[in-house]
């Protein structure tokens, strides 16, 4: 099967610009995640959808910050305007529902964002 | 309090010997599940095993293994016979339910591993 797809792999942008990532989850996968992973720091989840509802969005900076997933397959994440201190990996993952047992996350390759 | 701790920044190992890294976590339900991911300079995180709390056999596949301490909160993850292929960061994650019963995955900070040829 398909992995996880995600795109652009890199952007350079100045701050205070926008910018938005592109991400296409495994078929058939209802659960989508966004996590920020800063450079030497763990994954940080950001906001997780199941199908085309939000589950769960507490540590996404809202001010800046906004994720859709329309039709419950595909999602984007966008940063507007961006911070010096959003530079950082945004890491896609999906995982078939329900998410249990040995249902594990799948990641794309990651967006990495550079803010100058 | 942290949900999943990894202790160990960094860790050096021989090539060809075994090597343990440390997790424990902090949960109070009783259905929870343990995963290991790799992830090599290249970015992609890789899933290596998973632990289900009810799971009474310690998880193995291949050269991983983990080492499942319940009591303890523990699950620590044993590479045997290191390859230099095994230098990368590795990350311990817990899936539990939140107060809405919606599955969440939480990382920990990682171990750096480097394999010594």
């Amino acid at each position: 099967e398909a992995g996880v797809a995600q795109s652009p792999r890199y952007k350079i942008i100045e701050k205070r610009q926008s910018v938005a990532f592109w991400c296409n989850p495994i078929s058939g996968h209802a659960t989508l995640y966004w996590y920020q992973q800063i450079l030497g720091q763990g994954p940080k989840l950001l906001i997780q959808f199941q199908n085309n509802g939000v589950v769960d969005d507490s540590q996404l900076p809202k001010d800046r910050f906004s994720a859709e997933r329309l039709k419950g397959v595909d999602s984007t994440l966008k940063i507007q305007p961006a911070k010096l201190e959003d530079s950082a990996v945004y890491l896609c993952a999906s995982s078939p529902q329900p998410a249990s047992g040995a249902n594990v996350l799948t990641f794309g390759a990651g967006s990495r964002l550079t803010v100058l | 309090a942290q949900k999943i701790t990894q202790t160990q920044p960094g860790m050096f190992v021989q090539e060809k010997e075994a090597v343990t890294l440390d997790c424990t976590y902090d949960t109070s339900d009783q259905s929870y599940g343990l995963f290991w991911y790799k992830q090599p300079s290249s970015g992609e995180m890789i899933f290596l095993i998973y632990q289900g709390s009810y799971d009474e056999q310690n998880a193995t596949e291949g050269r991983y293994s983990l080492n499942f301490q319940k009591a303890r909160k523990s699950a620590n993850l044993v590479i045997s016979a290191s390859q230099l292929g095994d230098s990368a960061m590795y990350f311990c994650a817990m899936r539990e339910a939140d107060s809405g019963g919606y599955q969440k995955v939480t990382f920990g900070t990682g171990t750096k591993l480097q394999v010594i040829p």
